[in-house]
């Protein structure tokens, strides 16, 4: 039982290229979250899914798409990735059918925009 | 969801309690209010949540002001371990989509 496994950890990017971040839970969960966390800060919502086929917009969802293909995995693309986007991604995952349920979360994956 | 005031930072002596604050007055009847710890940029750590009732697990205490604008995680003895950041966050329950907004927390420092 891996719980929330993100990949890749580190990637360094020029600005203008896109990339994709995979969360892959196997838990079974069906609400799923990426979040994204600057120097000294919060982590602010970026989207999040409460199902396979289903996402929704968070607080900053400008410049990044998100798929939901298959209920274990949400992916989180950059299509023309910018410096402002230099940040540490964090994926969680949590039980939809609780009245309230925790969040389970990944490591981390640490990107940097040239 | 409610906002939540936290202070930006504390100490605490190792071995002893540590009683974080958190204020949420603007806190609705179906609100819950959870804790959760991020340790040195790692992913952030379930600590504990409640509705009206003081809660405690095997981490932690989480006490509720009888009017619910205000709780308090306690940890019993801290380590040097516990040194963290720690998030009191609050939202409802059945929320359709269930965010959760993380604020920027307390750092707390626990020292030997």
């Amino acid at each position: 039982n891996a719980g929330v496994t993100q990949t890749p950890k580190f990637r360094v990017l020029k600005t203008g290229q896109s990339m994709t971040l995979l969360c892959a839970q196997d838990m079974n969960h069906e609400y799923m979250y990426w979040y994204r966390q600057d120097p000294g800060m919060g982590l602010r919502l970026i989207h999040y899914s409460v199902g396979e086929g289903t996402t929704a917009k968070g607080e900053v969802p400008d410049g990044y798409n998100v798929s939901r293909l298959k209920k274990q995995n949400f992916l989180l693309g950059l299509e023309s990735a910018a410096p402002s986007q230099t940040s540490v991604y964090f994926c969680a995952s949590r039980f939809g059918g609780q009245v309230a349920g925790e969040l389970f979360f990944g490591e981390g994956s640490r990107l940097t925009v040239l | 969801d409610a906002k939540t005031t936290q202070p930006t930072s504390m100490d605490c002596a190792e071995g002893r309690a540590a009683n974080l604050p958190c204020n949420h007055s603007t806190i609705s009847g179906n609100e819950y209010v959870y804790w959760y710890r991020q340790i040195h940029s790692q992913g952030p750590q379930y600590i504990i949540h409640g509705l009206k009732n003081n809660e405690t697990n095997e981490m932690a205490s989480l006490i509720i002001t009888e009017d619910r604008k205000s709780s308090t995680l306690i940890l019993p003895h801290a380590t040097l371990r516990d040194t963290a950041v720690y998030y009191c966050i609050v939202r409802p329950g059945r929320e359709y989509g269930n965010k959760l907004v993380f604020g920027a927390g307390t750092i707390l420092r626990v020292k030997s």
